[in-house]
């Protein structure tokens, strides 16, 4: 049973360029969350998908944006990168009700790296 | 809103003692803790969690937690750590009625031989 799955492992960009993160979810589950992670930091709320719908978002600007598809996998868009874009970004999945919504299975994440 | 402090950011311990990591949280409601744990390079591992119920909560790899409602605490113990357990701890809180979790800066635990 795969767990939540995350494409690229790393990226490199420059400043002003679009990035797109790919995320699929752990098997069975519906929901999708992101997390922003800054070198030596916890990891940060960006925002969570459930039913294909943005159901709650974290203090990050309209720069960043996602989408939640039928099959309930899930990319993280961000326009107009910054330096201090540069983290490792977390997907992680759960139930989209009760107790389960709660992330508890996370991806290894994707490296972004802005130059 | 919630709020996590874990109070030491570097804990050095030597291999088969015992180790425990300080978390604080602040919130106006009830809420989730949880624990985490991440290795060099990889995502977060969830260690054990406290929804309801019993306060000592156990979980994997010998690891376990007790929740303190009057100093809204939820330390992390084990009372014999191995070299394997080197890592990054996270602790973290959810309101019971929100969708995100809450992270602290995390404890970076060092085993040495």
């Amino acid at each position: 049973d795969a767990g939540v799955t995350q494409s690229p492992t790393h990226l490199i960009k420059t400043r002003g360029q679009q990035v797109t993160l790919r995320c699929s979810p752990k098997s069975g589950h519906d929901t999708v969350s992101w997390y922003q992670q800054a070198l030596g930091q916890g990891p940060q709320f960006i925002f969570q998908y459930y039913e294909e719908e943005e159901r709650q978002r974290g203090n990050f600007p309209d720069r960043f944006s996602g989408h939640q598809f039928p099959n309930y996998s899930s990319e993280l868009n961000v326009n107009a990168l910054l330096l201090g874009d540069s983290a490792l970004y977390l997907c992680a999945s759960s139930l989209g009700q009760g107790e389960h919504n709660v992330p508890q299975h996370f991806g290894d994440g994707t490296r972004l790296s802005i130059l | 809103a919630q709020s996590v402090t874990q109070l030491d950011s570097q804990v050095p311990v030597f291999e088969e003692a015992p180790v425990e990591l300080r978390c604080n949280y602040s919130s106006s409601v009830s809420v989730y803790l949880f624990w985490y744990v991440q290795y060099p390079n990889q995502g977060l591992q969830l260690l054990l969690k406290y929804l309801s119920g019993s306060t000592l909560v156990k979980g994997i790899n010998g690891f376990e937690a007790e929740f303190n409602k009057s100093q809204t605490s939820f330390h992390l113990r084990k009372p014999s750590v191995h070299i394997s357990d080197t890592a990054e701890y996270f602790c973290a809180v959810s309101d019971l009625n929100d969708y995100k979790l809450s992270f602290g800066a995390g404890t970076t635990v060092t085993v040495r031989a």
